[in-house]
Protein backbone atom coordinates (compact mmCIF):
# COMPACT_ATOMS: atom_id res chain seq x y z
CA UNK A 1 0.00 0.00 0.00
CA UNK A 2 0.87 3.78 -0.77
CA UNK A 3 2.03 6.59 1.86
CA UNK A 4 2.88 9.68 2.73
CA UNK A 5 4.69 11.19 5.47
CA UNK A 6 5.14 14.39 6.05
CA UNK A 7 7.24 15.13 8.90
CA UNK A 8 6.51 18.51 10.55
CA UNK A 9 2.78 19.90 10.83
CA UNK A 10 3.76 23.63 11.28
CA UNK A 11 6.92 25.14 9.83
CA UNK A 12 7.58 29.12 10.49
CA UNK A 13 10.48 31.05 8.43
CA UNK A 14 11.43 34.60 8.21
CA UNK A 15 10.83 35.99 4.89
CA UNK A 16 13.16 35.46 2.46
CA UNK A 17 14.32 32.62 4.58
CA UNK A 18 14.70 29.20 2.94
CA UNK A 19 11.75 27.05 2.61
CA UNK A 20 12.12 23.48 3.53
CA UNK A 21 9.18 21.10 3.73
CA UNK A 22 9.39 17.63 3.95
CA UNK A 23 8.34 14.17 2.62
CA UNK A 24 8.49 10.76 2.73
CA UNK A 25 6.49 7.98 0.61
CA UNK A 26 5.96 4.11 0.75
CA UNK A 27 5.50 2.79 -2.66
CA UNK A 28 5.74 -0.82 -4.20
CA UNK A 29 5.87 0.73 -7.97
CA UNK A 30 7.50 3.74 -9.14
CA UNK A 31 5.51 6.50 -7.90
CA UNK A 32 4.08 9.68 -9.31
CA UNK A 33 4.39 12.16 -6.41
CA UNK A 34 2.60 15.63 -5.91
CA UNK A 35 2.63 18.90 -4.08
CA UNK A 36 -0.17 21.04 -3.62
CA UNK A 37 -0.53 23.78 -1.95
CA UNK A 38 -4.10 24.96 -0.16
CA UNK A 39 -4.29 28.81 0.55
CA UNK A 40 -6.89 29.73 3.30
CA UNK A 41 -10.54 28.99 2.54
CA UNK A 42 -9.61 27.57 -0.81
CA UNK A 43 -9.26 24.26 -2.56
CA UNK A 44 -6.19 22.94 -3.39
CA UNK A 45 -3.96 23.80 -6.14
CA UNK A 46 -0.96 22.00 -7.96
CA UNK A 47 2.33 23.55 -7.20
CA UNK A 48 4.61 20.25 -9.01
CA UNK A 49 4.90 16.95 -9.99
CA UNK A 50 7.14 14.27 -10.38
CA UNK A 51 6.30 11.63 -12.68
CA UNK A 52 9.48 10.44 -14.90
CA UNK A 53 12.78 11.70 -16.14
CA UNK A 54 14.08 14.58 -14.56
CA UNK A 55 14.22 13.88 -10.66
CA UNK A 56 14.52 18.10 -9.89
CA UNK A 57 11.21 19.36 -10.72
CA UNK A 58 10.32 22.81 -10.73
CA UNK A 59 7.05 24.20 -10.41
CA UNK A 60 4.84 27.73 -9.77
CA UNK A 61 5.77 30.34 -7.14
CA UNK A 62 9.47 29.12 -7.31
CA UNK A 63 8.80 26.00 -5.25
CA UNK A 64 10.82 22.89 -6.43
CA UNK A 65 11.40 19.33 -5.07
CA UNK A 66 13.93 16.21 -5.98
CA UNK A 67 12.84 13.09 -5.98
CA UNK A 68 15.15 10.99 -4.39
CA UNK A 69 14.53 7.16 -4.85
CA UNK A 70 17.03 5.64 -1.97
CA UNK A 71 15.70 8.52 0.22
CA UNK A 72 12.14 7.61 -0.37
CA UNK A 73 11.93 11.35 -0.59
CA UNK A 74 10.51 14.53 -1.93
CA UNK A 75 11.28 17.36 -0.34
CA UNK A 76 9.72 20.98 -1.16
CA UNK A 77 11.87 24.09 -1.31
CA UNK A 78 11.99 27.52 -2.11
CA UNK A 79 15.11 29.05 -1.70
CA UNK A 80 13.95 32.42 -0.31
CA UNK A 81 10.38 33.12 1.44
CA UNK A 82 7.81 35.75 0.59
CA UNK A 83 4.65 36.24 2.99
CA UNK A 84 2.63 35.12 0.37
CA UNK A 85 3.56 31.63 0.59
CA UNK A 86 1.62 31.45 3.76
CA UNK A 87 -0.17 28.54 3.53
CA UNK A 88 -0.65 24.42 3.96
CA UNK A 89 0.82 22.59 1.80
CA UNK A 90 0.49 18.77 0.86
CA UNK A 91 2.90 16.06 -0.35
CA UNK A 92 0.54 13.10 -2.47
CA UNK A 93 1.48 10.01 -3.71
CA UNK A 94 -0.93 8.79 -6.75
CA UNK A 95 -1.75 5.16 -7.62
CA UNK A 96 -1.02 5.13 -11.16
CA UNK A 97 -4.13 2.36 -12.25
CA UNK A 98 -6.62 4.42 -10.52
CA UNK A 99 -5.42 7.99 -10.64
CA UNK A 100 -6.18 7.98 -6.66
CA UNK A 101 -4.25 9.84 -4.51
CA UNK A 102 -3.15 9.54 -1.20
CA UNK A 103 -2.37 12.41 1.01
CA UNK A 104 -0.08 13.39 3.59
CA UNK A 105 -1.36 14.99 6.68
CA UNK A 106 -0.18 18.42 5.66
CA UNK A 107 2.33 21.00 6.92
CA UNK A 108 1.25 25.09 7.83
CA UNK A 109 3.88 27.36 6.51
CA UNK A 110 4.09 30.45 8.24
CA UNK A 111 6.27 33.12 7.53
CA UNK A 112 7.44 35.97 9.68
CA UNK A 113 8.29 39.31 8.61
CA UNK B 1 -13.18 28.68 -17.71
CA UNK B 2 -15.11 27.52 -14.15
CA UNK B 3 -12.94 24.12 -13.37
CA UNK B 4 -14.34 22.07 -10.80
CA UNK B 5 -18.05 23.93 -9.49
CA UNK B 6 -18.79 23.09 -5.83
CA UNK B 7 -22.70 23.88 -4.50
CA UNK B 8 -23.17 24.56 -1.58
CA UNK B 9 -19.92 26.50 -0.13
CA UNK B 10 -21.28 26.18 3.65
CA UNK B 11 -24.06 23.91 5.08
CA UNK B 12 -25.37 23.17 8.64
CA UNK B 13 -27.46 20.15 9.14
CA UNK B 14 -29.04 18.92 12.21
CA UNK B 15 -28.32 15.27 12.82
CA UNK B 16 -30.17 13.16 11.38
CA UNK B 17 -31.15 15.20 7.87
CA UNK B 18 -30.12 14.13 4.56
CA UNK B 19 -28.57 16.60 1.78
CA UNK B 20 -26.77 16.03 -1.58
CA UNK B 21 -23.48 17.87 -2.09
CA UNK B 22 -23.26 18.87 -5.47
CA UNK B 23 -20.00 18.69 -8.07
CA UNK B 24 -19.02 19.75 -11.57
CA UNK B 25 -16.86 20.08 -14.08
CA UNK B 26 -16.37 21.43 -17.04
CA UNK B 27 -12.99 19.98 -18.48
CA UNK B 28 -14.32 16.86 -19.72
CA UNK B 29 -12.42 15.04 -17.13
CA UNK B 30 -13.15 11.42 -16.86
CA UNK B 31 -12.81 10.71 -13.25
CA UNK B 32 -14.26 12.42 -10.14
CA UNK B 33 -13.15 12.53 -6.66
CA UNK B 34 -14.81 13.48 -3.41
CA UNK B 35 -12.29 13.77 -0.23
CA UNK B 36 -13.30 15.07 3.22
CA UNK B 37 -10.78 17.36 5.01
CA UNK B 38 -10.21 17.12 8.66
CA UNK B 39 -7.29 18.80 11.20
CA UNK B 40 -4.27 17.17 10.87
CA UNK B 41 -6.17 14.45 9.17
CA UNK B 42 -4.98 15.88 5.24
CA UNK B 43 -7.55 14.55 2.67
CA UNK B 44 -9.23 11.64 2.85
CA UNK B 45 -10.68 10.05 -0.35
CA UNK B 46 -14.59 9.04 0.57
CA UNK B 47 -15.75 7.83 -3.16
CA UNK B 48 -14.29 8.24 -6.62
CA UNK B 49 -15.70 7.70 -9.97
CA UNK B 50 -13.01 6.66 -12.95
CA UNK B 51 -15.78 7.15 -15.59
CA UNK B 52 -19.29 7.79 -16.22
CA UNK B 53 -21.11 5.03 -15.29
CA UNK B 54 -18.60 3.27 -12.50
CA UNK B 55 -18.19 4.43 -8.81
CA UNK B 56 -16.06 2.76 -6.61
CA UNK B 57 -15.65 3.26 -2.62
CA UNK B 58 -12.50 5.42 -1.08
CA UNK B 59 -10.89 5.07 2.10
CA UNK B 60 -13.95 6.28 4.22
CA UNK B 61 -17.55 5.27 2.47
CA UNK B 62 -19.45 4.89 5.60
CA UNK B 63 -22.44 7.08 5.65
CA UNK B 64 -22.21 8.56 2.09
CA UNK B 65 -23.28 7.49 -1.46
CA UNK B 66 -22.60 8.87 -4.45
CA UNK B 67 -24.24 9.41 -8.19
CA UNK B 68 -22.07 9.91 -11.45
CA UNK B 69 -25.28 11.80 -13.08
CA UNK B 70 -23.58 12.09 -16.14
CA UNK B 71 -19.83 13.05 -17.30
CA UNK B 72 -19.74 16.25 -15.60
CA UNK B 73 -21.34 16.02 -13.06
CA UNK B 74 -20.62 13.60 -9.73
CA UNK B 75 -23.14 14.49 -6.54
CA UNK B 76 -22.22 13.17 -2.92
CA UNK B 77 -25.32 12.16 -0.30
CA UNK B 78 -25.40 12.28 3.59
CA UNK B 79 -28.42 10.32 4.10
CA UNK B 80 -28.60 10.58 7.87
CA UNK B 81 -26.03 12.94 8.75
CA UNK B 82 -23.92 13.00 12.39
CA UNK B 83 -22.13 15.16 13.65
CA UNK B 84 -18.96 13.27 12.93
CA UNK B 85 -19.65 14.50 9.17
CA UNK B 86 -18.61 17.64 10.49
CA UNK B 87 -16.44 18.37 7.99
CA UNK B 88 -14.44 19.99 4.56
CA UNK B 89 -15.87 18.54 1.90
CA UNK B 90 -13.53 18.82 -1.60
CA UNK B 91 -14.53 17.68 -5.01
CA UNK B 92 -11.91 16.73 -7.77
CA UNK B 93 -11.59 15.53 -11.49
CA UNK B 94 -8.71 14.33 -13.42
CA UNK B 95 -8.42 13.31 -16.79
CA UNK B 96 -7.20 9.74 -16.94
CA UNK B 97 -3.91 9.42 -18.14
CA UNK B 98 -2.52 12.76 -16.97
CA UNK B 99 -2.76 11.80 -13.16
CA UNK B 100 -3.06 15.76 -12.14
CA UNK B 101 -6.38 16.67 -10.08
CA UNK B 102 -8.42 19.74 -10.12
CA UNK B 103 -10.09 20.63 -6.94
CA UNK B 104 -13.20 22.93 -6.14
CA UNK B 105 -13.51 25.48 -3.74
CA UNK B 106 -15.01 23.32 -1.01
CA UNK B 107 -18.63 22.39 0.87
CA UNK B 108 -18.02 23.47 4.68
CA UNK B 109 -20.37 21.46 6.62
CA UNK B 110 -21.59 21.27 10.00
CA UNK B 111 -24.03 18.55 11.51
CA UNK B 112 -24.83 19.76 15.12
Amino acid sequence: AQSVTQLGSHVSVSEGALVLLRCNYSSSVPPYLFWYVQYPNQGLQLLLKYTTGATLVKGINGFEAEFKKSETSFHLTKPSAHMSDAAEYFCAVSDRATNKLIFGTGTLLAVQP
Amino acid sequence: NAGVTQTPKFQVLKTGQSMTLQCAQDMNHNSMYWYRQDPGMGLRLIYYSASEGTTDKGEVPNGYNVSRLNKREFSLRLESAAPSQTSVYFCASSESKKNIQYFGAGTRLSVL
